[in-house]
C-alpha cells in the first residue's frame, strides 16, 4: 500500500526539542522530494520545509529557519524533522507530504503539488 | 511575501455549482494547486497545475487561472464535498511554498 506514516509527536515544554519521523512505503521514496506542512488547531495549512530527493536542496519557512532541521534516509525510506527551541506557536499537526506532481513552467523543487499526505502527528508546546 | 487570498466561506445548495477563488498578484502567471480537507482528515489534492485532475478525482472538479484570480469550480455539488479548500503555489521570489488561508465550503 502506498502510504506515509508520521510519528514522534507529543507534549513538550517551550524551549524543548522533538524529532518527527515519516515512514514511506509503496513507492520509490528516493526519487521524490519531500515536505513537511503543519496546521495549527483551527487554522490553515502552513508549509514548513522541503528536502530534495538526494538531500541536495533544502528549504525552510522563515518561521522555523534556524530552529528546525529536515533530513532523510533513503535507505530506510524515512523523512525526519528535528525541532529545537520549540515555541507555543509551533503547536500544530505536522504532515509529511510527497511532492509528486511537477508544476508547469520553471523546474524547481518547490514548484510542485503535494499528491500524497500522511495522517499527521500532533505536536503540543506548552508548559 | 506573496499572499494568496481566499474567501473564508462559500455556501451552495446540492446540485449547484460552487466557485472558490484564490487571489494573488499576477497569479495567472503561476501554477496553482488546490486541496480538499475534510474535518479530521489530511488534505487531498483535487486540482494541480491550474486545471489538471489527479487520478481518482471526479470530473466535477475543475480549475482556471487568469490575471489576479485562480478559481476552483465544483459542479453538481454533493454533501460529501463539504470541506475546507486551500490553494497553493510556489513563491519564486522567496523560495517558499505558499497556501491560501482556506475556504470552508458549506452544502446547504
Amino acid at each position: 500500500e502506498v502510504q506515509l506514516v508520521e510519528s514522534g509527536g507529543g507534549l513538550v515544554k517551550p524551549g524543548g526539542s522533538l524529532r518527527l519521523s515519516c515512514a514511506a512505503s509503496g513507492f520509490i521514496f528516493s526519487t521524490y522530494n519531500m515536505n513537511w506542512v503543519r496546521q495549527a488547531p483551527g487554522k490553515g495549512l502552513e508549509w514548513v520545509s522541503c528536502i530534495s530527493s538526494s538531500s541536495s536542496y533544502i528549504y525552510y519557512a522563515d518561521s522555523v529557519k534556524g530552529r528546525f532541521t529536515i533530513s532523510r534516509d533513503n535507505a530506510k525510506n524515512s523523512l525526519y524533522l528535528q525541532m529545537n527551541s520549540l515555541r507555543a506557536e509551533d503547536t500544530a499537526v505536522y504532515y509529511c507530504a510527497r511532492a509528486g506532481l511537477v508544476g508547469s513552467g520553471y523546474s524547481h523543487p518547490l514548484n510542485v503539488a503535494f499528491d500524497m499526505w500522511g495522517q499527521g502527528t500532533m505536536v503540543t508546546v506548552s508548559s | 511575501s506573496y499572499v494568496l487570498t481566499q474567501p473564508p466561506s462559500v455556501s451552495v445548495a446540492p446540485g449547484q455549482t460552487a466557485r472558490i477563488t484564490c487571489g494573488g498578484n499576477n497569479i495567472g502567471s503561476r501554477s496553482v494547486h488546490w486541496y480538499q480537507q475534510r474535518p479530521g482528515q489530511a488534505p487531498v489534492l483535487v486540482v494541480y497545475n491550474d486545471n489538471d485532475r489527479p487520478s481518482g478525482i471526479p470530473e466535477r472538479f475543475s480549475g482556471s487561472n487568469s490575471g489576479n484570480t485562480a478559481t476552483l469550480t465544483i459542479n453538481r455539488v454533493e454533501a460529501g464535498d463539504e470541506a475546507d479548500y486551500y490553494c497553493q503555489m510556489w513563491d519564486s521570489s522567496r523560495d517558499h511554498v505558499v497556501f491560501g488561508g482556506g475556504t470552508k465550503l458549506t452544502v446547504l
